[in-house]
C-alpha cells in the first residue's frame, strides 16, 4: 500500500530537548515536504527535499532543521524546541516529474512543547 | 509572492443544504488546482484541476476551476453530517516543486 508514515503521532516534550520526527514514503517519490498546521493559517511549508542531499527552506524554516540522506526518509528535526512550535506536523510527498501530481500526507504529528 | 485565498473560512449549514467553498489564488507558473478534505488527521485528496471549465465530479462533490479569474470553487450538494471537515484548496506551481495551501474553510453539517 501506497502510504507516508510518520512517528511519533504524539509528542509532548520539555523546552530545548532535541527532538526527531521522521517520515518515510514507499513509492519512490522525488519530492517530499514538511508541514505545519495551526488554528486560521492552514498548512504552512516549513523544508522542501527535491532529491537526496537536496533541501531548501519554506515559508517558515526558523527553528527547524532536515535532511535527506535517502530518498524514502525524511526527517524533521527540532533541535531546541520552543513552545511557539507546538503544533500539528505534516510530512507529505509527491514526484515533481509527472505533469500533473497530488500531495500524499502523512498522518501526522501533534507536537506539544511545555 | 505565491498565495491561495479561501473563503468562507468557516461555514455551518443543516444535512441537505448545498455549500459553495471558494478558492482564489495568486501562482507563478500554474501547473493545477488540488482540493483536500481534512478531518481529524491526514489531508484526503478529493479533486485536481488543470483545465478552465472541465467539471470534476464525484457523487455529491464537483468542482470547476477558471483559469482566467484564477479561482475555484467546490460544491457539496444535498450535504450530509460525515461532510463535516476543514475543506483545503492548494495550488502547484513553479514548475511542480511546491504546494501552496490555503488557509482551509471548516465546514460544520449540523443534523
Amino acid at each position: 500500500e501506497a502510504q507516508v508514515t510518520q512517528n511519533p503521532r504524539y509528542l509532548i516534550t520539555v523546552t530545548g530537548k532535541k527532538l526527531t520526527v521522521t517520515c518515510s514514503q514507499n513509492m519512490n517519490h522525488e519530492y517530499m515536504s514538511w508541514y505545519r498546521q495551526d488554528p486560521g493559517l492552514g498548512l504552512r511549508q516549513i523544508y522542501y527535499s527535491m532529491n537526496v542531499e537536496v533541501t531548501d527552506k519554506g515559508d517558515v524554516p526558523e527553528g527547524y532543521k532536515v535532511s535527506r540522506k535517502e530518498k524514502r526518509n525524511f526527517p524533521l528535526i527540532l533541535e531546541s524546541p520552543s513552545p511557539n512550535q507546538t503544533s500539528l506536523y505534516f510530512c507529505a510527498s509527491s514526484h515533481p516529474g509527472l505533469m500533473n501530481t497530488e500531495a500524499f500526507f502523512g498522518q501526522g504529528t501533534r507536537l506539544t512543547v511545555v | 509572492e505565491d498565495k491561495v485565498v479561501q473563503s468562507p473560512l468557516s461555514l455551518v449549514v443543516h444535512e441537505g443544504d448545498t455549500v459553495t467553498l471558494n478558492c482564489s489564488y495568486e501562482v507563478t507558473n500554474f501547473r493545477s488546482l488540488l482540493w483536500y478534505k481534512q478531518e481529524k488527521k491526514a489531508p484526503t485528496f478529493l479533486f485536481m484541476l488543470t483545465s478552465s471549465g472541465i467539471e470534476k465530479k464525484s457523487g455529491r462533490l464537483s468542482s470547476i476551476l477558471d483559469k482566467k479569474e484564477l479561482f475555484s470553487i467546490l460544491n457539496i450538494t444535498a450535504t450530509q453530517t460525515g461532510d463535516s471537515a476543514v475543506y483545503l484548496c492548494a495550488v502547484l506551481g513553479d514548475y511542480g516543486q511546491n504546494f501552496v495551501f490555503g488557509p482551509g474553510t471548516r465546514l460544520s453539517v449540523l443534523p
